[in-house]
């Protein structure tokens, strides 16, 4: 069965550096694209970026770059995703979700198909 | 970047209904939006691919259409766990942007 499992709640005060982890399971997540979602408390799913576990080639939101890092370790089917100084603003739920490939003819679509059970970030000013 | 504008952004239905949920593209992204169901407190979960391919194990009561930059969702004959909200990503280009949701409510 395949999982994504991310790592637990956090609490931390504004200006802190903070990581946090999504783990595959039950596949190989070798060449498979892993996105992170955030959905700050009582709003919407906002795209942050996408990584690709082979080599790290990391695609992210104009909204996102330069806001966090996101980052992989494939030897253990692994991503992250990273502040450096955290704002209350981030205080957030961040999922991690897979992006699965469907052929279309000659086309390709993909879709965010398996994801974490989420990320809960609270920060304290 | 593309947005995504939904409507509504919420709709009462009762047991047994059927809806529709709309999403337009800023720009044609031909097949390429997917469609998620969100439950209070659960991670989103993937009902529709290309725009009308229905995901593995989801119930044929979710339909989608379109292309181009219209798309619609089209849940039928409700029922409690279908009360959510739904998000529709386009996935043409990066960034692949959500729409602002809809959150569907028993009336």
């Amino acid at each position: 069965e395949v999982q994504l499992v991310q790592s637990g709640a956090e609490v931390n005060k504004a200006g802190e550096s903070l990581k946090i982890s999504c783990m595959g399971s039950g596949d190989d997540f070798t060449n498979d694209w892993i996105a992170w979602v955030r959905q700050m408390p009582g709003k919407g799913l906002e795209w942050m970026g996408i990584i690709f576990l082979h080599d790290s080639e990391t695609k992210y939101s104009p909204s996102f770059e330069g806001q966090v890092t996101i980052s992989a370790d494939k030897s253990i089917s692994t991503a992250y995703l990273q502040w450096s100084s955290l704002k209350a603003s981030d205080t957030a739920m961040y999922y991690c979700a897979r992006q699965a490939y469907y052929a279309s003819g000659t086309d390709f679509h993909s879709a965010l198909d398996f994801w974490g059970q989420g990320t809960k970030v609270t920060v304290s000013s | 970047d593309i947005q995504m504008t939904q409507s509504p952004s919420s709709l009462s239905a009762s047991l047994g209904d059927g809806v529709t949920i709309t999403c337009r593209a800023s720009q044609n992204i031909k097949r390429h939006v997917n469609w998620y169901q969100q439950i209070p407190g659960k991670a989103p979960k993937l009902l529709i691919y290309s725009a009308s391919s229905l995901e593995s194990g989801v119930p044929a009561k979710f339909s989608g259409s379109g292309s181009g930059t219209d798309f619609t969702l089209t849940i039928s004959s409700l029922q409690p766990e279908d009360f959510a909200t739904y998000y529709c990503q386009q996935s043409y280009s990066f960034p692949h942007s959500f729409g602002q949701g809809t959150k569907v409510e028993i009336k």
